[in-house]
């Protein structure tokens, strides 16, 4: 079946760096979507992208579809401890109506 | 308006027992999906409600994996006999409706089988 390989699978960093993750497919998608998950929750949709070469932000955070379709990746500035989490690319097809998601990358953010 | 309800929010069972995780989708939400992570792994799809009907149940894994909606309102993901490979985080999401607008998820329910 279709996988998603992302990565890094998991990040340290000190508080105010940058972040950067990406996801990468073999098959293309329509729309890519980046998620959060915290501790004991379920995931939470931060950006959706919905056309090749699009550029997105949504507060520290800026995403990119790629333009083969088969990539996208997500960007965090000036990171802050509540950035803790693991976040995960998703992609979707269009008729399939489902996501494929990828592994998560764990980020730490050490103040 | 409340979220995506999921319960219990951790189970741990034997091996050989039975388990039902329900999920109570955002009211008017047609679209109910059932997602699974297994530790440190994807988030991997189970299966897609649209009302009560299954829309597509391509990604249970085995027919020990019965899902039901009745009503078209909760659903209930039942395992039954569960086996250790069965452990890890069940999530349900809703939307209302398809396409790749993103879901509303669940807290989800750990199930740990030993």
């Amino acid at each position: 079946g279709q996988q998603l390989n992302q990565s890094p699978q998991s990040m340290f960093i000190q508080e105010g760096e940058d972040v950067s993750m990406n996801c990468t497919s073999s098959s293309i998608f329509n729309t890519w979507l980046w998620y959060k998950q915290d501790p004991g929750e379920g995931p939470v949709l931060l950006i959706a992208l919905y056309k090749a070469g699009e550029l997105t932000s949504n507060g520290r955070l800026t995403a990119q579809f790629g333009i083969t379709r088969k990539d996208s990746f997500l960007n965090i500035s000036a990171s802050i401890p509540s950035d803790v989490g693991i976040y995960f690319c998703a992609g979707y097809l269009s008729g399939t109506y489902k996501y494929i998601f990828g592994t998560g990358t764990r980020l730490k953010v050490l103040a | 308006e409340a979220g995506v309800t999921q319960f219990p929010s951790h189970s741990v069972i034997e091996k050989g027992q039975t388990v039902t995780l329900r999920c109570d989708p955002i009211s008017g939400h047609d679209n109910l999906y059932w997602y699974r992570r297994v530790m440190g792994k994807e988030i991997k799809f189970l299966l897609h409600f649209v009302k009560e009907s299954k829309q597509d149940e391509s990604g249970m894994p085995n027919n020990r994996f019965l899902a039901e909606r009745t009503g078209g309102t909760y659903s209930t993901l039942k395992v039954q006999p569960a086996e250790l490979e069965d452990s890890g985080v069940y999530f349900c999401a809703s939307s209302p409706n398809r396409g790749g607008y993103g879901y509303t998820f669940g807290s989800g329910t750990r199930l740990t089988v030993v």
